[in-house]
């Protein structure tokens, strides 16, 4: 079945630095792959799309990388600050749905 | 303002008591889709809708309806709530089409079933 896997034990990280977040699926050839962030009691809100032809994207401080060969995204955060400590989720579009399926999400703490 | 609003955000009821939790979109958007989040278990897709008059079973729909009569509305029906069904709910429209399919989430509905 269809699985995406994301750290489950929070990233712990200091101001200025970055962090880096991982999602990785099997089971699964998607078109598109979002990043998500999620405020505890908040509906997500949309970061970041990449396509299947894309290695990577950019925004601002966050970059995105897709490694289809391997199933995995990986999700930047430079020059990271408290006010980036949220639940970053991953989600993937593709099989014939255009609705995405969200992966568990990893909680991203930055200590001042 | 651009925005998905969802009615209660808060609800206690009981075992067996029929509830309606109303999702309104005024983006225009062609896709919807309500999801439940569960703590260590994320966000499940429930059901999700491509048009109107066009529903389908997303993960988790057991115990569930959903209807689409209008572009602009995607209630969620719980016929028989049972206590499993406590849980936060979403509802998520996107516009569909070639475009990015970001979705856009409602404020949550936080649901408690005695």
């Amino acid at each position: 079945s269809q699985k995406i896997e994301q750290n489950s034990e929070a990233l712990n990280i200091q101001e200025g630095k970055t962090a880096t977040l991982t999602c990785n699926y099997t089971n699964y050839s998607p078109a598109y792959l979002q990043w998500y962030r999620q405020d505890p009691g908040r509906g997500p809100v949309f970061l970041l799309l990449i396509r299947e032809n894309e290695k990577e994207k950019r925004k601002e401080r966050l970059k995105v990388t897709f490694d289809t060969t391997l199933k995995q995204s990986l999700f930047h955060i430079t020059a990271s600050q408290p006010a980036d400590s949220a639940t970053y989720l991953c989600a993937l579009v593709g099989g014939g749905s255009y609705i995405p399926t969200f992966g568990r999400g990893t909680s991203l703490i930055v200590h001042p | 303002e651009a925005q998905v609003t969802q009615n209660p955000r808060y609800l206690i009821t009981v075992t067996g008591k029929k509830l309606t939790v109303t999702c309104s979109q005024n983006m225009n958007h062609e896709y919807m889709s309500w999801y439940r989040q569960d703590p260590g278990l994320g966000l499940r897709q429930i059901y999700y809708s491509m048009n109107v008059e066009v529903t389908d079973k997303g993960d988790v729909p057991e115990g569930y309806k959903v209807s689409r009569k209008e572009k602009r509305n995607f209630p969620l029906i719980l016929e028989s709530p049972s206590p499993n069904q406590t849980s936060l709910y979403f509802c998520a429209s996107s516009l569909g089409g070639t475009g990015t399919y970001e979705q856009y989430f409602g404020p949550g509905t936080r649901l408690t079933v005695t």
